[in-house]
């Protein structure tokens, strides 16, 4: 069965410094991967996703993530956060099937805080 | 113009109630989802239709029953509510021929006491 791990929790940076949120699955075959985010009180916002191709996957507010297969990993950057990036960050995986429905298996989820 | 909307936002109730929760999309979706966070934030798939066919369901207690009235709308169910009920519903649609892009509801934070 499909899987994800987030190993952070909690995170705190400052603005404009640097991010790098955790991501690592299991999978037998290649995934489906993606990245959502979720703001107090909202609902989750997909911030990218990677199906197939290059392995470095742009996404919206300024977000990328890289899947590396030889690592199982599917990280999170950006390369300044700002004060509005404060929130919980979900990665999610699921197959490849070609069926009308898709089961999402998410993460528990990475807190971001950012100090000023 | 809200693409997923959720009704009610919140939902307070007493154990052995039965509630429903309503959800519809405008984005012209063929398939609808729901999901229940728990209060450690972990996201879990409950149910999904496809042009009101049930497509997935997950080991879910028969209290839960979705109802699909059209493609646009799936509404969710619950009988005999029980304390370990509460927690955060949300809803989902996707296009049939890209389930694997999901777009959320706000979400529904049930508290039943």
């Amino acid at each position: 069965a499909q899987s994800v791990t987030q190993p952070d929790i909690h995170i705190t940076v400052s603005e404009g410094a640097s991010l790098e949120l955790r991501c690592n699955y299991s999978y037998g075959a290649t995934p489906y991967l993606f990245w959502y985010v979720q703001s107090p009180g909202q609902g989750l916002q997909l911030l990218l996703k990677y199906f197939s191709g290059d392995t470095l996957v742009q996404g919206i507010k300024g977000f990328e993530a890289e899947f590396k297969r030889s690592q199982s990993s599917f990280n999170l950057r950006k390369p300044s956060v700002h004060w509005c990036d404060a929130a919980e960050y979900f990665c999610a995986v699921t197959d490849g099937n070609t069926g009308t429905a898709s089961k999402l298996t998410f993460g528990t989820g990475t807190r971001l805080q950012v100090t000023l | 113009d809200t693409a997923v909307s959720q009704t009610p936002k919140y939902l307070v109730t007493q154990m052995g109630n039965d509630k429903s929760i309503k959800c519809e999309q405008n984005l012209g979706h063929d398939t609808m989802y729901w999901y229940k966070q728990d209060s450690k934030k972990f996201l879990k798939i409950m149910f999904s239709y496809n042009n009101k066919e049930l497509i997935i369901n997950e080991t879910v207690p028969n209290r839960f029953s979705p109802k699909s009235p059209d493609k646009a709308h799936l509404n969710l169910h619950i009988n005999s509510l029980e304390l370990g009920d509460s927690a955060v519903y949300f809803c989902a649609s996707s296009r049939g021929d890209r389930p694997h892009e999901q777009y959320f509801g706000p979400g529904t934070r049930l508290t039943v006491t």
